[in-house]
């Protein structure tokens, strides 16, 4: 799997969104880009992933650039419960490897009231 | 989605001592995974425990330090042997539901172990 770059934290108003970077410039045609957050003293959960397409579900939204050597998780109206550590993993699907994540360092989002 | 419980949720062990964590899933899975998060630090992959074969170890990780076992498609355990301080970590077992490309993984609450 691709090495994938963040920056180690970001600090976001309570209600406005909050836009994390990540780096993903050797990502190949077939690794998807995934983004995981863990909440102090939790497992990782799963938000949202994507291979070439933007992508939108309940919790964010994936904007992958054309590209795809880069990416960006939106939380579009960020609350104090989305402080966390969010990684940014690069993943490719196969028959002994699916669902073996490589965690990068991440970035430590801080929701400030 | 599934639903993952550890046993225990922490624990403080002695040096040289062995502790032995559970991991129970509400379904069938192939593969479960076993990652390690030192204080401050992130995830990193321990072995990938297939069931009815041994597991896989990734590299710096070795069965006689982490025995893991797989005696059915819903459970696992993983074995920290003659543990050190330096074996303090949160253990976390995980599973990867769904078909590729919409695979997913879930992960249980974690083991905190403290050892003195």
């Amino acid at each position: 799997d691709a090495k994938t770059t963040q920056p180690p934290s970001m600090d976001c108003a309570e209600g406005r969104a909050a836009n994390l970077p990540c780096n993903h410039s050797t990502i190949s045609g077939n690794e998807y880009v995934y983004w995981y957050r863990q909440i102090h003293s939790q497992g990782p959960q799963y938000i949202i992933h994507g291979l070439k397409n933007n992508e939108t579900n309940e919790m964010a939204s994936l904007i992958i650039t054309e590209d795809r050597k880069s990416s960006t998780l939106i939380l579009p109206h960020a609350t104090l419960r989305d402080t966390a550590v969010y990684y940014c993993i690069a993943h490719k699907h196969g028959s002994s490897n699916t669902g073996k994540l490589i965690f990068g360092q991440g970035t430590t989002l801080q929701v400030k009231p | 989605s599934a639903v993952i419980s550890q046993k225990p949720s922490r624990d403080i062990c002695q040096r040289g001592t062995s502790l032995t964590i559970q991991c129970q899933v509400d379904s069938q899975v192939t593969m479960m995974f076993w990652y390690r998060q030192q204080p401050g630090q992130s995830l990193t992959l321990i072995a990938t425990a297939n069931q009815g074969s041994e597991a896989t170890y990734e590299s710096g990780f070795v069965i006689d330090k982490f025995p893991i076992s797989r005696p059915n498609l819903t459970f696992s355990t993983l074995t920290v042997s003659n543990m050190s301080p330096e074996d303090s970590s949160i253990y976390l077992c995980s599973v990867a539901q769904g078909g590729p490309p919409n695979t997913e993984a879930f992960f249980g609450q974690g083991t905190r172990l403290t050892v003195v």
